[in-house]
């Protein structure tokens, strides 16, 4: 499948933004997908951006997507304890209509 | 209703058990999946039903066997387990029946195979 890169840990403290970065190789990717997983439990869906878009504003989240360079970012305004998680970006794999490739994962430590 | 539930939320099992994981969405999707998800691990793709039919099966190993009796409802028969399928079981169901769209994910089920 096509790879999606990741940096693996980030660290922020209260109340700074934290700018999460993801790579992918799939071209034809029609969304890009940020999930959310708390310890113990299921991946949530956080946010998507089409593949026609720059840019994509939720509340305190950011998502920036540049398709020239297959590099996807989301930011988190104002980070919160209850942000610590692992976040995953997943994009839909060409070969199959159903399967998502996702990254390894970044894990985001909000300290106080 | 927006969310997908699994139940049990923890399973521990022996080697010779049988087990049924059960997942249950009442969205409309027509599309349902079952991922493993390893430790520190992104989850993998185990099945897809689309339209209550078999639509991906990664070369998951015969000892899991998945089930999908309506669009609401997917279950996956466990039996002769190894300690190596321990993991965390996610179902998932998007709203596409022929692929694409966003996922939404169960809790999970903890499995511990003894």
């Amino acid at each position: 499948g096509e790879d999606v890169e990741q940096s693996l840990f980030l660290s922020v403290r209260e109340g700074d933004s934290s700018v999460i970065n993801c790579t992918y190789t799939d071209s034809s990717s029609t969304y890009l997908y940020w999930y959310k997983q708390e310890p113990g439990a299921g991946l949530q869906l956080l946010t998507y951006i089409f593949s026609n878009m720059d840019m994509k504003q939720d509340q305190r989240l950011t998502v920036l997507l540049n398709k020239k360079d297959k590099h996807l970012s989301l930011r988190i305004a104002d980070t919160q304890t209850g942000d610590s998680a692992i976040y995953f970006c997943a994009d839909p794999e060409s070969n199959s209509g159903y399967a998502l490739n996702f990254g390894k994962g970044t894990s985001l430590l909000v300290t106080p | 209703d927006t969310e997908v539930t699994q139940t049990p939320k923890h399973l521990v099992m022996g080697m010779t058990n049988k087990k049924s994981l059960k997942c249950e969405q009442h969205m409309g999707h027509r599309a349902m999946y079952w991922y493993k998800q390893k430790a520190k691990k992104p989850p993998e793709l185990m099945f897809v039903y689309s339209y209550e039919k078999l639509s991906i099966n990664e070369s998951v190993p015969s000892r899991f066997s998945p089930e999908c009796p309506n669009s609401s409802l997917l279950n996956l028969h466990l039996h002769a387990l190894q300690p190596e399928d321990s993991a965390l079981y996610l179902c998932a169901s998007s709203p596409g029946g022929t692929g694409g769209g966003e996922q939404y994910f169960g809790p999970g089920t903890r499995l511990t195979v003894t």
